[in-house]
């Protein structure tokens, strides 16, 4: 089974704090995702990559930065937290074999509330 | 850009009945694949059901199907026999050339007893 992981279920910061989460994936799957989910709005794309140190912009960067130097790992960075960044962040990662048919696999989510 | 509707924000069904929930999207690209997604509370979302744009024939998948409407641009799931564990919120998503998910807002899903 494809498993993915993220580091913590719930997380606590301070505004102004530099945040991390991470994201492990153990398909040796090319892509990665990153996510915020928020109630009604659905999934929203943070970043993306496609590849060991390659990374895009989804639709809501701002405010987030990402790195990824191995390929099993991405992490998302939040440089200076704000409250409007409190919101549950899905990461999923797939494989570059079938192209877009190739289902995206979720870790469980990390909800982090922003004080 | 490609946007994806779902419009209602929460269904409820009774065990062993079934239940359609709608989806509609827009788009240019005429080759893309959709999927609908489930998310059960507190657990990880994982896929129900994929459709690729270019086949006419509807997806299934056990109890799952698809109506797949290509020139209304509508994706319907429908959910036979429905079970407890189905109860969760699902989301509808599409993909195209660049291979990014753009989601629906999502459906929550009740199941009575």
């Amino acid at each position: 089974d494809v498993k993915v992981t993220q580091s913590s279920r719930y997380l606590v910061k301070r505004t102004g704090e530099k945040v991390f989460l991470e994201c492990v994936q153990d398909m040796d799957h090319e892509n990665m995702f990153w996510y915020r989910q928020d109630p009604g709005l659905g999934l929203r794309l943070i970043y993306f990559s496609y590849d060991v140190k390659m990374k895009e912009k989804g639709d809501i960067p701002e405010g987030y930065s990402v790195s990824r130097e191995k390929k099993e790992r991405f992490s998302l960075i939040l440089e200076s937290a704000s409250t409007n960044q409190t919101s549950m962040y899905l990461c999923a990662s797939s494989s570059h074999e079938a192209g877009p048919t190739d289902t995206q696999y979720f870790g469980p989510g990390t909800r982090l509330t922003v004080l | 850009a490609q946007t994806v509707t779902q419009s209602q924000p929460e269904m409820s069904v009774q065990e062993a009945e079934t239940v359609t929930l709608s989806c509609t999207y827009d788009t240019s690209e005429s080759d893309y694949y959709l999927f609908w997604y489930k998310q059960p509370p507190s657990r990880q979302m994982i896929l129900v059901i994929r459709q690729e744009a270019y086949k006419q024939q509807n997806a299934t998948e056990n109890r799952f199907s698809v109506n797949f409407q290509k020139a209304a641009k509508s994706f319907s799931l429908k959910i036979s026999d429905s079970q407890l564990g189905d109860a969760a919120m699902y989301f509808c998503a599409y993909t195209g050339a660049n291979s990014k998910l753009t989601f629906g807002k999502g459906i929550t899903l009740s199941v009575r007893p």
